[in-house]
């Protein structure tokens, strides 16, 4: 079973404008991260929330992590074609893997 | 630098089959761990190696075991092949402290059973 639960399954946007994808997980976690997998080969990491924040910014991400709602969500500002892609949220916790959810199917139209 | 090198990328097998998929870890990295990503749905741990040992294990059965060498690559073995088992099969490593840290994925094997 997956960890954690991303809100939409797919969403479709024009270049330049903001893409949102939300993610929802059920256990206590060390972390949360967010991964980016292009055409169903490796994924990429893209940006890591400690339990401990409320924000973080990298570059075109925003991640925002509310523990008590247990859900994050990953803005991706002005995107591109380039942005097309499957993203994924997934959560450590006191073990050895990390869990990832179902996946937001991103298509960024030119 | 070599990122995580997988291989085959692509293998077709029969059902009861027996598979065995490979994986070098990022240079300097020395815990691998294994997912199975089937169509449409996100990657699923399978278990995690680091000194050679499985130091985790997901939810899946013995049919799936694992190997971890002294130069820190890995293989996976898949016995009795069912049409299940037909995903991608990705590898990740990184080192041991920063397992929870940050994953670097290789390109993965997509098996097919028939």
């Amino acid at each position: 079973s997956q960890q954690g639960e991303e809100d939409p399954q797919a969403l479709s946007i024009q270049e330049g404008e903001n893409a949102t994808m939300n993610c929802s997980y059920k256990t206590s976690i060390n972390n949360l991260q967010w991964y980016r997998q292009n055409s169903g080969r490796g994924l990429v990491h893209l940006i890591l929330i400690r339990s401990n924040e409320r924000e973080k910014h990298s570059g075109r991400l925003r991640v925002t992590l509310d523990t008590s709602k247990k859900s994050s969500s990953l803005l991706i500002t002005a995107s591109r074609a380039a942005d097309t892609a499957s993203y994924f949220c997934a959560t450590a916790s006191n073990d050895y893997k990390l869990s990832f959810g179902a996946g937001t199917t991103v298509t960024v139209r030119a | 630098d070599a990122g995580v090198t997988q291989s085959p990328t692509h293998l077709i097998k029969t059902r009861g089959q027996q598979v065995t998929l490979r994986c070098s870890p990022k240079s300097g990295h020395d815990t691998v761990s294994w997912y199975q990503q089937a169509l449409g749905q996100g990657p699923q741990f399978i278990f995690q190696y680091y000194e050679e040992e499985e130091r985790q294990r997901g939810n899946f059965p013995d049919r799936f075991s694992g190997h971890q060498f002294p130069n820190y690559s890995s293989e996976l073995n898949v016995n009795a092949l069912l049409l299940g088992d037909s995903a991608l099969y990705l590898c990740a490593s990184s080192l041991f402290e920063d397992f929870n840290e940050k994953l670097f994925f290789g390109s993965g094997t997509q098996l097919s059973v028939l």
